[in-house]
């Protein structure tokens, strides 16, 4: 059974341009989450995806930040217009209910140029 | 308001000690505690968990301690071996929410 998979696993980008992450979660696994790691800092939780919903979103940013979890594929987060302050590590997690353990991918790698 | 705390951002101790790592949490509606392991340039990896009906979870050399009236858990690490260091991150969440608020981590050495 193949964990999360997170790709790309280093993303380079200058500034105003996209960023497109993808998150596939564990098999069996319906519940995605998105956290954001700063440099020096610990894990801060932006979303919580359902198959096409979005359950809680408090910690995305207004502006630029949108996830979806489409019926099919993986979920992507999107990061429109970067700006070096999104330079960060962005891991994805997965758990098969709402409410237990939560398995983690290996992360994402934003540097904005 | 950051409603997960770990005080110590580092911690060394020998092989065979024991290592406790330390968290404090604010909201007492948290009813879910778990502990991660992360290497660098890994995701974080599930250790243990504990639920608020309990105060004591073990597994293996791994044992979480839960004081809800401190607002309190600790994890122990017996004996601590050279493999153990990496950055552990305390997290607690409401089962009927889903998303979880980590601390900041404690980097843990395990020196030979």
């Amino acid at each position: 059974n193949a964990g999360v998979m997170q790709n790309p696993r280093h993303l380079v980008r200058r500034r105003g341009q996209e960023a497109r992450l993808r998150c596939s979660p564990m098999k069996g696994h319906s519940h995605v989450y998105w956290y954001r790691q700063l440099p020096e800092e610990g894990l801060k939780f932006m979303v919580y995806l359902q198959k096409e919903n979005i359950i809680d979103e408090s910690g995305m940013p207004k502006e630029r930040f949108s996830a979806e979890f489409p019926k099919e594929g993986p979920s992507i987060l999107r990061i429109q217009q970067v700006v070096r302050g999104d330079s960060a590590a962005y891991f994805c997690a997965s758990s098969p209910t709402g409410t237990d353990t939560q398995y983690f991918g290996p992360g994402t790698r934003l540097t904005v140029l | 308001d950051q409603q997960v705390k770990q005080n110590s951002p580092s911690l060394s101790v020998q092989e065979g000690r024991i290592s406790i790592l330390n968290c404090d949490y604010t909201n007492s509606m948290f009813d879910y505690f778990l502990w991660y392991k992360k290497y660098p340039a890994e995701g974080p990896t599930f250790l243990i968990s504990i639920s608020s009906i309990k105060d004591k979870n073990e597994d293996g050399r791994f044992t979480v301690f839960l004081n809800k009236s401190a607002k309190h858990l600790s994890l122990h690490i017996v004996p601590s071996q050279p493999g153990d260091s990496a950055v552990y991150f305390c997290a607690a969440l409401f089962t009927n929410a889903g998303k979880s608020t980590f601390g900041d981590g404690t980097t843990l050495t395990v020196k030979p």
